[in-house]
């Protein structure tokens, strides 16, 4: 089993609609989840942490699962400027150091 | 606001040549990270460093690779003799100095493109 596994889409969706991605992870014992934003060629740019407690940013809301191990990423009213891959982003403490992995990404394109 | 500053922004060479990429790291932080990613593929890890030295290390970070932090700024990856598949976008990241902390976010470089010929 893969350490972070996205589905890799693409997710073409109309403008307004809702999508949610999903993300597993194998190692229990990971403890901070992110997702990240990337656009074509450009760098990861943190979207938004993912608290146990789930949370919300504006249109977007991330809950954690962590007896399933998953993640997940609800985008509200989506906007032609969502459209992007969305990499989900484990930490794990691994020998007292942070174990950073990433996923494959989900492309989403939001369609006029 | 305070960002990873990578040069250059693209850097072509021969294979089996040296290359140098540069990063200069947010001021107050103390994790440094390279990650790459070849076209079409997923980010992959690299190298941490922190406190002068490396903390981990991927497979893909052979004997070919090596990384340094030559001042208070700088931080930066050298491929000793670059092979084709090298070619990817290098990205350097820091994080804030929250030691064991569970909850780092890595800020990222706009990268380097190496293409090797």
């Amino acid at each position: 089993r893969k350490e972070v596994e996205q589905d890799p889409g693409p997710f073409n969706v109309p403008e307004g609609a809702t999508v949610a991605f999903n993300c597993t992870y194998s190692n229990s014992a990971s403890q901070s989840f992110f997702w990240y934003r990337q656009d074509c060629r450009k760098e990861p740019k943190l979207l938004m942490s993912v608290y146990s407690s789930g949370n919300e940013d504006g249109r977007f809301t991330a809950q954690l699962n962590r007896a399933s191990q998953y993640i997940s990423l609800l985008i509200r009213d989506s906007k032609l400027s969502d459209s992007a891959t969305y990499l989900c982003v484990v930490n794990t403490n691994s020998g007292g150091y942070q174990k950073v992995t990433f996923g494959t990404g989900t492309k989403l394109q939001v369609i006029p | 606001e305070p960002e990873v500053t990578q040069t250059p922004s693209h850097q072509v060479t021969q294979m089996g040549q040296e290359v140098i990429l540069r990063c200069v790291p947010i001021s107050n932080h103390l994790y440094f990270y390279w990650y790459r990613q070849i076209l079409g593929q997923k980010v992959e890890f690299l190298v941490s460093f922190y406190n002068n030295e490396i903390s981990e290390k991927s497979e893909i970070f052979d004997d070919q690779f090596s990384v340094e932090r030559p001042d208070g700024s700088n931080f930066t990856l050298k491929i000793r003799s670059t092979k084709l598949e090298d070619s990817a976008m290098y990205f350097c990241a820091s994080s804030e100095p929250g030691g064991l902390a569970t909850n780092e976010k890595l800020f990222f470089g706009s990268g380097t493109q190496l293409s090797v010929l």
